[in-house]
């Protein structure tokens, strides 16, 4: 069946970067994007992009532009996401998704399981 | 992007239906039928319930269903039941391929 799985929890100090795995099974990886998404404690769902796994190309949001890299190894199906300069407020679970397609992806299904990173001086 | 407003909360008792709204900031919603809901339990992973407005995945009970009409979309939940109770949260595509959700509805089923 399809599963995401993702890297474990990650402790970062404030200013550093992280960089969050999401290895994909079960389908074709080049023929779906895979979404990230990102929670806070108590808080709701914040989209942080989503990248075609067919060409590389990334659509980020304009808030995330300057800190947030996606990226895809095709050789095995492993897609990442990389924040940079990271705060406080960053401190979230972070989760990856498959888009139903390489174009205007509107939904994510199924979800892996969440990577909590922490960010803490 | 503006987040897509939700209730903070809606309850209802077994057996009764309930309808979570999803209202866009401008037309976000009216110029596409892209609304998507998710079901998350505490703890839990996001969970899809229905995309595309309507469709319901592989394995999601008929008793959810979806509409839409201008520039707010529905999740409508017939024959409540205790598995129900968790937080629910829409999203949408918007204009240049973006994605908002909505800051999510928590349901009480009582």
């Amino acid at each position: 069946q399809v599963q995401m799985v993702q890297s474990g929890r990650e402790i970062k100090k404030p200013g550093a970067s992280v960089r969050v795995s999401c290895k994909a099974s079960g389908y074709t990886f080049s023929s779906y994007a895979i979404t990230w998404m990102r929670q806070a404690p108590g808080q709701g769902l914040q989209w942080l992009g989503w990248i075609n796994t067919y060409n590389g190309k990334a659509i980020l949001p304009q808030k995330f532009q300057d800190r947030v890299t996606m990226t895809t190894d095709t050789s095995t199906s492993t897609a990442y996401m990389e924040l940079r300069s990271l705060r406080s407020d960053d401190t979230a679970i972070y989760y990856c998704a498959r888009g139903q397609a390489n174009f205007r992806v509107r939904w994510f299904d199924p979800w892996g399981q969440g990577t909590l990173v922490t960010v803490s001086s | 992007q503006s987040a897509l407003t939700q209730p903070a909360s809606v309850s209802g008792s077994p057996g009764q239906s309930i309808t979570i709204s999803c209202t866009g900031a401008s037309s976000d919603l009216s110029a596409y039928s892209f609304i998507s809901w998710y079901q998350q339990h505490p703890g839990k992973v996001p969970k899809l319930m229905l995309y595309d407005v309507t469709n319901r995945p592989s394995g999601v009970s008929n008793r959810f269903s979806g509409s839409k009409s201008g520039n707010t979309a529905s999740l409508t939940i017939s024959g409540l039941q205790a598995e129900d109770e968790g937080d629910y949260y829409c999203a949408s595509y918007v204009s240049d391929n973006t994605i908002v959700f909505g800051g999510g509805t928590k349901l009480t089923v009582l």
